[in-house]
């Protein structure tokens, strides 16, 4: 079966450094988002984006959050000067055509720790 | 309670027991879907069922929605210790995309 990937797995960094966390979506999909899961928490909603740009956004996604599709199969979320509060398990997804009633295929995360 | 309530948090039961989980919402919805995650792993799913519908099965699982409720229930039947997970309800959001509001989880361990 069609899997997201996700690079890396793991991530650390300093208090106000840039991280770049990437994902490979399902070929033929064409809506992906970015969700993320604070230990012990919820899983969260991020972004949505479609035909290049971003479809819809929570509160979450504030100036410090950014995403891309720079070439025809990645998909970056790069957080510009990450806070210790960013912590968090990133989830990257994609689905066929974004339309309601249809399901969400996710990688396995990239679990940002920062210091 | 927030869009997506599960209970229980936890349920520990034996391999072969039933096991039922439940998930409470606050907006309407166009569907409830049902995702599961193994320890830091990424979220699989498992079943989706419309608004319209009021029972879905799918292999050993069984869920039910009740929209006069805005409740839903998950059932796993003969359950294994290979089932010991997270299990999430997640509705979609307003708007075109297929946005989701996740719940809190059940976590579920099933003793050999």
């Amino acid at each position: 079966e069609p899997e997201v990937t996700q690079t890396p797995s793991h991530q650390v960094t300093q208090m106000g450094q840039e991280v770049i966390l990437r994902c490979v979506p399902i070929s033929n999909h064409l809506y992906f988002y970015w969700y993320r899961q604070i230990l012990g928490q919820k899983v969260e909603f991020l972004v949505s984006f479609y035909n290049n740009e971003i479809s819809e956004k929570s509160e979450i996604f504030d100036d410090q959050f950014s995403v891309e599709r720079p070439d025809g199969s990645n998909f970056t979320l790069k957080i510009r000067s990450t806070k210790l509060e960013d912590s968090a398990m990133y989830f990257c997804a994609s689905s066929e055509t974004g339309t309601v009633n249809e399901k969400l295929f996710f990688g396995s995360g990239t679990q940002l720790s920062v210091l | 309670s927030q869009q997506g309530e599960e209970d229980p948090q936890a349920l520990s039961i034996q391999e072969g027991e039933n096991a039922t989980m439940n998930c409470s919402y606050k907006t309407s919805i166009n569907n409830l879907q049902w995702y599961r995650q193994n320890s830091g792993r990424g979220l699989v799913h498992l079943i989706l069922i419309r608004s319209n519908e009021r029972e879905k099965h799918s292999g050993r699982l069984r869920v039910t929605l009740d929209t006069s409720k805005k409740s839903s229930s998950l059932l796993i039947t003969a359950s294994r210790a290979a089932d010991t997970a997270s299990y999430f309800c997640a509705t979609d959001g307003s708007g075109a995309t297929n946005k989701l509001i996740f719940g809190t989880g059940t976590l579920l361990a099933v003793q050999p």
